[in-house]
């Protein structure tokens, strides 16, 4: 079974800092992952795909399958980047579409 | 730019109760996604459409049926209400083979069930 694993339910940096939100997952296959992001009082919006290696906002992940990791990062905090993050991951197999959330960390960026 | 429409935006029902919850996209994505969201629990599918007149379980499905009856509209019905469906739904939507994600979502509905 496919799980993703967000282990901070909060994470608060200056503004300014180096911002890393963790994703580990498990899945025996080779997975699609991504991650979304909702800031307050709006909808919930895909951030960035792996597999488009892009930077979003400054926001960049690197997929890592030895540690099955999906790390989000950015060099340097702001104000506006305050919301809750989830990690997400696909499958793929089978043309299911059958994506599995993280339980989300909220990141605070504190002025 | 309505993207994702969902309604209600709240709602409250009693025990055994129904409801149907609307949702419609007008972006010709062909297909659509229910999730419900608790806390602590993340996102988790009920049901999925792939395309019209086409439904597939998620995650947790009992308790809910689905329609998809036309390209734009997918709703989600509780045919008996139960305080354990309390929670936050969304509706999603995206294009298809080369996006296996939910790209768009609606606003979501906070349905409590006493």
């Amino acid at each position: 079974a496919q799980r993703v694993t967000q282990p901070e339910k909060l994470l608060s940096v200056f503004k300014g800092a180096p911002v890393e939100l963790k994703c580990n997952y498990s899945y025996s296959g080779s997975p699609e992952l991504f991650w979304y992001v909702q800031y307050s009082r709006q909808r919930l919006q895909l951030l960035l795909r792996h597999i488009s290696r892009e930077s979003i906002k400054g926001f960049t992940a690197d997929l890592n399958k030895g540690e099955t990791s999906f790390h989000l990062k950015k060099p340097f905090a702001q104000e506006e980047d305050s919301a809750m993050y989830y990690c997400a991951l696909s499958p793929r197999a089978g043309g299911y579409q059958k994506v599995t959330f993280g339980i989300g960390t909220k990141l605070q960026v504190i002025p | 730019n309505a993207g994702v429409t969902q309604t209600p935006k709240f709602q409250v029902l009693k025990t055994g109760q129904s409801m149907t919850l609307q949702c419609a996209q007008d972006m010709n994505h062909n297909s659509m996604y229910w999730y419900r969201q608790d806390p602590g629990m993340g996102l988790r599918l009920i049901y999925y459409s792939a395309s019209e007149g086409t439904t597939d379980k998620g995650e947790v499905p009992n308790g809910y049926n689905v329609s998809r009856l036309n390209k734009r509209e997918f709703s989600l019905r509780l045919e008996s209400a139960a305080p354990s469906q309390t929670s936050v739904y969304f509706c999603a939507s995206s294009v298809p083979p080369d996006r296996v994600e939910p790209q768009h979502f609606g606003d979501g509905t906070r349905l409590s069930i006493l």
